[in-house]
């Protein structure tokens, strides 16, 4: 089955350490992104990447990090600047960046707790 | 600023009961206009979007929404809430003319319908 998956679903992390969620796709989509989602927040864009080897910040990139070295994969790096890391997150994809259909896939995402 | 609001933070239904999630948001030009949904342990998933032409979209499951543009909104109804229906629901709107990064998603409402 095409899909999105993201691992580890549940992630605990001390505090001070970089963690890194992955991210990969079979749907052969050249756009991917990574959302944040906390309760009654919605989801806000972390970073995105329209193409292999291109990436850009989105709204809250402070303390986070990403690659984009191959199509199918965007691994995300919640690093120790991140002031509040604690959230759920979520991985997307799209068919590519300039269609305008709007229509984003997502992953089941990670949670990512912080002790 | 581009800015979505969704009215309802937990909507609470009896089964057979009807449904109207509200939308609104403040553009200043032409938008496309998007309902995610997120059943519970599922991923995020796309219900109806709105381009152009009729305002009254249907999507997947029986559920539909109007845009009105002289409200700027952009609601969610169904006739008759089933259990199955118990998610949480995110407006997005996205500039026309934009791409995938520029959708904006609201705060989402949860929806929980009792048998």
């Amino acid at each position: 089955d095409g899909g999105i998956t993201q691992s580890p679903k549940y992630l605990f992390r001390k505090e001070g350490q970089n963690v890194t969620l992955s991210c990969e796709q079979n749907l052969n989509h050249d756009a991917m992104y990574w959302y944040r989602q906390d309760p009654g927040q919605g989801l806000r864009l972390i970073y995105y990447s329209q193409i292999v080897n291109d990436f850009q910040k989105g709204d809250i990139a402070e303390g986070y990090s990403v690659s984009r070295e191959k199509k199918e994969s965007f691994p995300l790096t919640v690093t120790s600047a991140q002031k509040n890391p604690t959230a759920f997150y979520l991985c997307a994809s799209s068919i590519d960046w300039a269609q305008n259909t709007g229509e984003l896939f997502f992953g089941e995402g990670s949670r990512l707790t912080v002790l | 600023a581009q800015s979505v609001s969704q009215h309802n933070h937990h909507v609470i239904l009896s089964e057979a009961a009807s449904l109207e999630l509200g939308c609104n948001y403040s553009y200043g030009g032409t938008v496309n206009l998007f309902w995610y949904v997120q059943y519970p342990g599922q991923h995020l998933q796309l219900l109806l979007k709105y381009f152009s032409g009729d305002p009254l979209v249907k999507g997947i499951k029986g559920f539909e929404a109007e845009f009105i543009k002289s409200k700027f909104s952009f609601n969610l109804r169904k006739p008759s809430v089933q259990w199955s229906d118990t998610a949480e629901y995110f407006c997005a709107p996205m500039n026309y003319g934009g791409s995938q990064g520029n959708l904006i998603f609201g705060k989402g409402t949860k929806l929980s319908v009792k048998p």
